[in-house]
């Protein structure tokens, strides 16, 4: 299995709820990554995750929580958003190590309203 | 900080013709460079790193530390070739990402 999976495909969400998005690989990377992408723009590192621990955290709002529980499994945990959170949220999935080549998941596209 | 530049937003090639994607970076230390493509409704995937200097569906890149680019050239353009490519710096191992804005590729028949 080469793919990383990612649901929900779409999600719309109020200012006041709590949702999260859910990650997965099978490929036995132990570095997995968080991105933000806004239209027409590049995808914007959030956070990385190395053998389940958080090792990056770029200056991201509290309201974003991830969670790596295990090494197959990451999670963003959404609450209270505002609207100018609405992006394309990509997941990502490496081995560690130089040259690793990145494997990305097709995204949830976000709607806060 | 590291930044990569990628200064053509669109580029338009006739079928045939020869492509060249520019991409400059800025980073102190020993840089890893990426060319990452987007085709229509597929996901991101990688399309060449410098360390391998290899040739993907006819596409090269060299890393010149001189001028602090990694440009993405191809010979004979294909209509296959359309689609958004970003180059990308990786440092701190394997870790810190950074993407360039991107270039739109469009190979007109």
């Amino acid at each position: 299995d080469t793919e990383v999976t990612q649901t929900p495909k779409h999600l719309v969400m109020g200012m006041t709820n709590k949702k999260s998005l859910k990650c997965e690989q099978h490929m036995g990377h132990r570095a997995m990554y968080w991105y933000k992408q806004k239209a027409k723009k590049p995808p914007e590192l959030m956070f990385v995750y190395s053998y389940e621990k958080l090792s990056i955290n770029e200056s991201v709002p509290s309201r974003f929580s991830p969670e790596c529980p295990n090494s197959s499994l990451l999670n963003l945990h959404l609450h209270a958003l505002q609207p100018e959170d609405s992006a394309l949220y990509l997941c990502a999935s490496s081995q560690p190590g130089q040259g690793s080549e990145q494997y990305f998941g097709p995204g949830t596209r976000l709607t806060v309203t | 900080a590291q930044r990569v530049t990628q200064p053509e937003k669109l580029l338009s090639v006739f079928k045939g013709a020869p492509v060249e994607l520019k991409c400059n970076y800025s980073y102190s230390g020993s840089p890893e460079l990426f060319w990452y493509v987007q085709y229509s409704r597929q996901r991101l995937q990688l399309l060449l790193r410098h360390i391998s200097r290899e040739s993907i569906k006819g596409f090269t890149a060299d890393l010149n530390k001189g001028e602090t680019s990694f440009h993405l050239k191809k010979p004979f353009a294909q209509e296959e070739d359309s689609a958004m490519y970003y180059c990308a710096l990786i440092t701190g191992g394997y870790q810190k990402v950074t993407f360039g804005t991107g270039t739109k590729l469009q190979v007109i028949p």
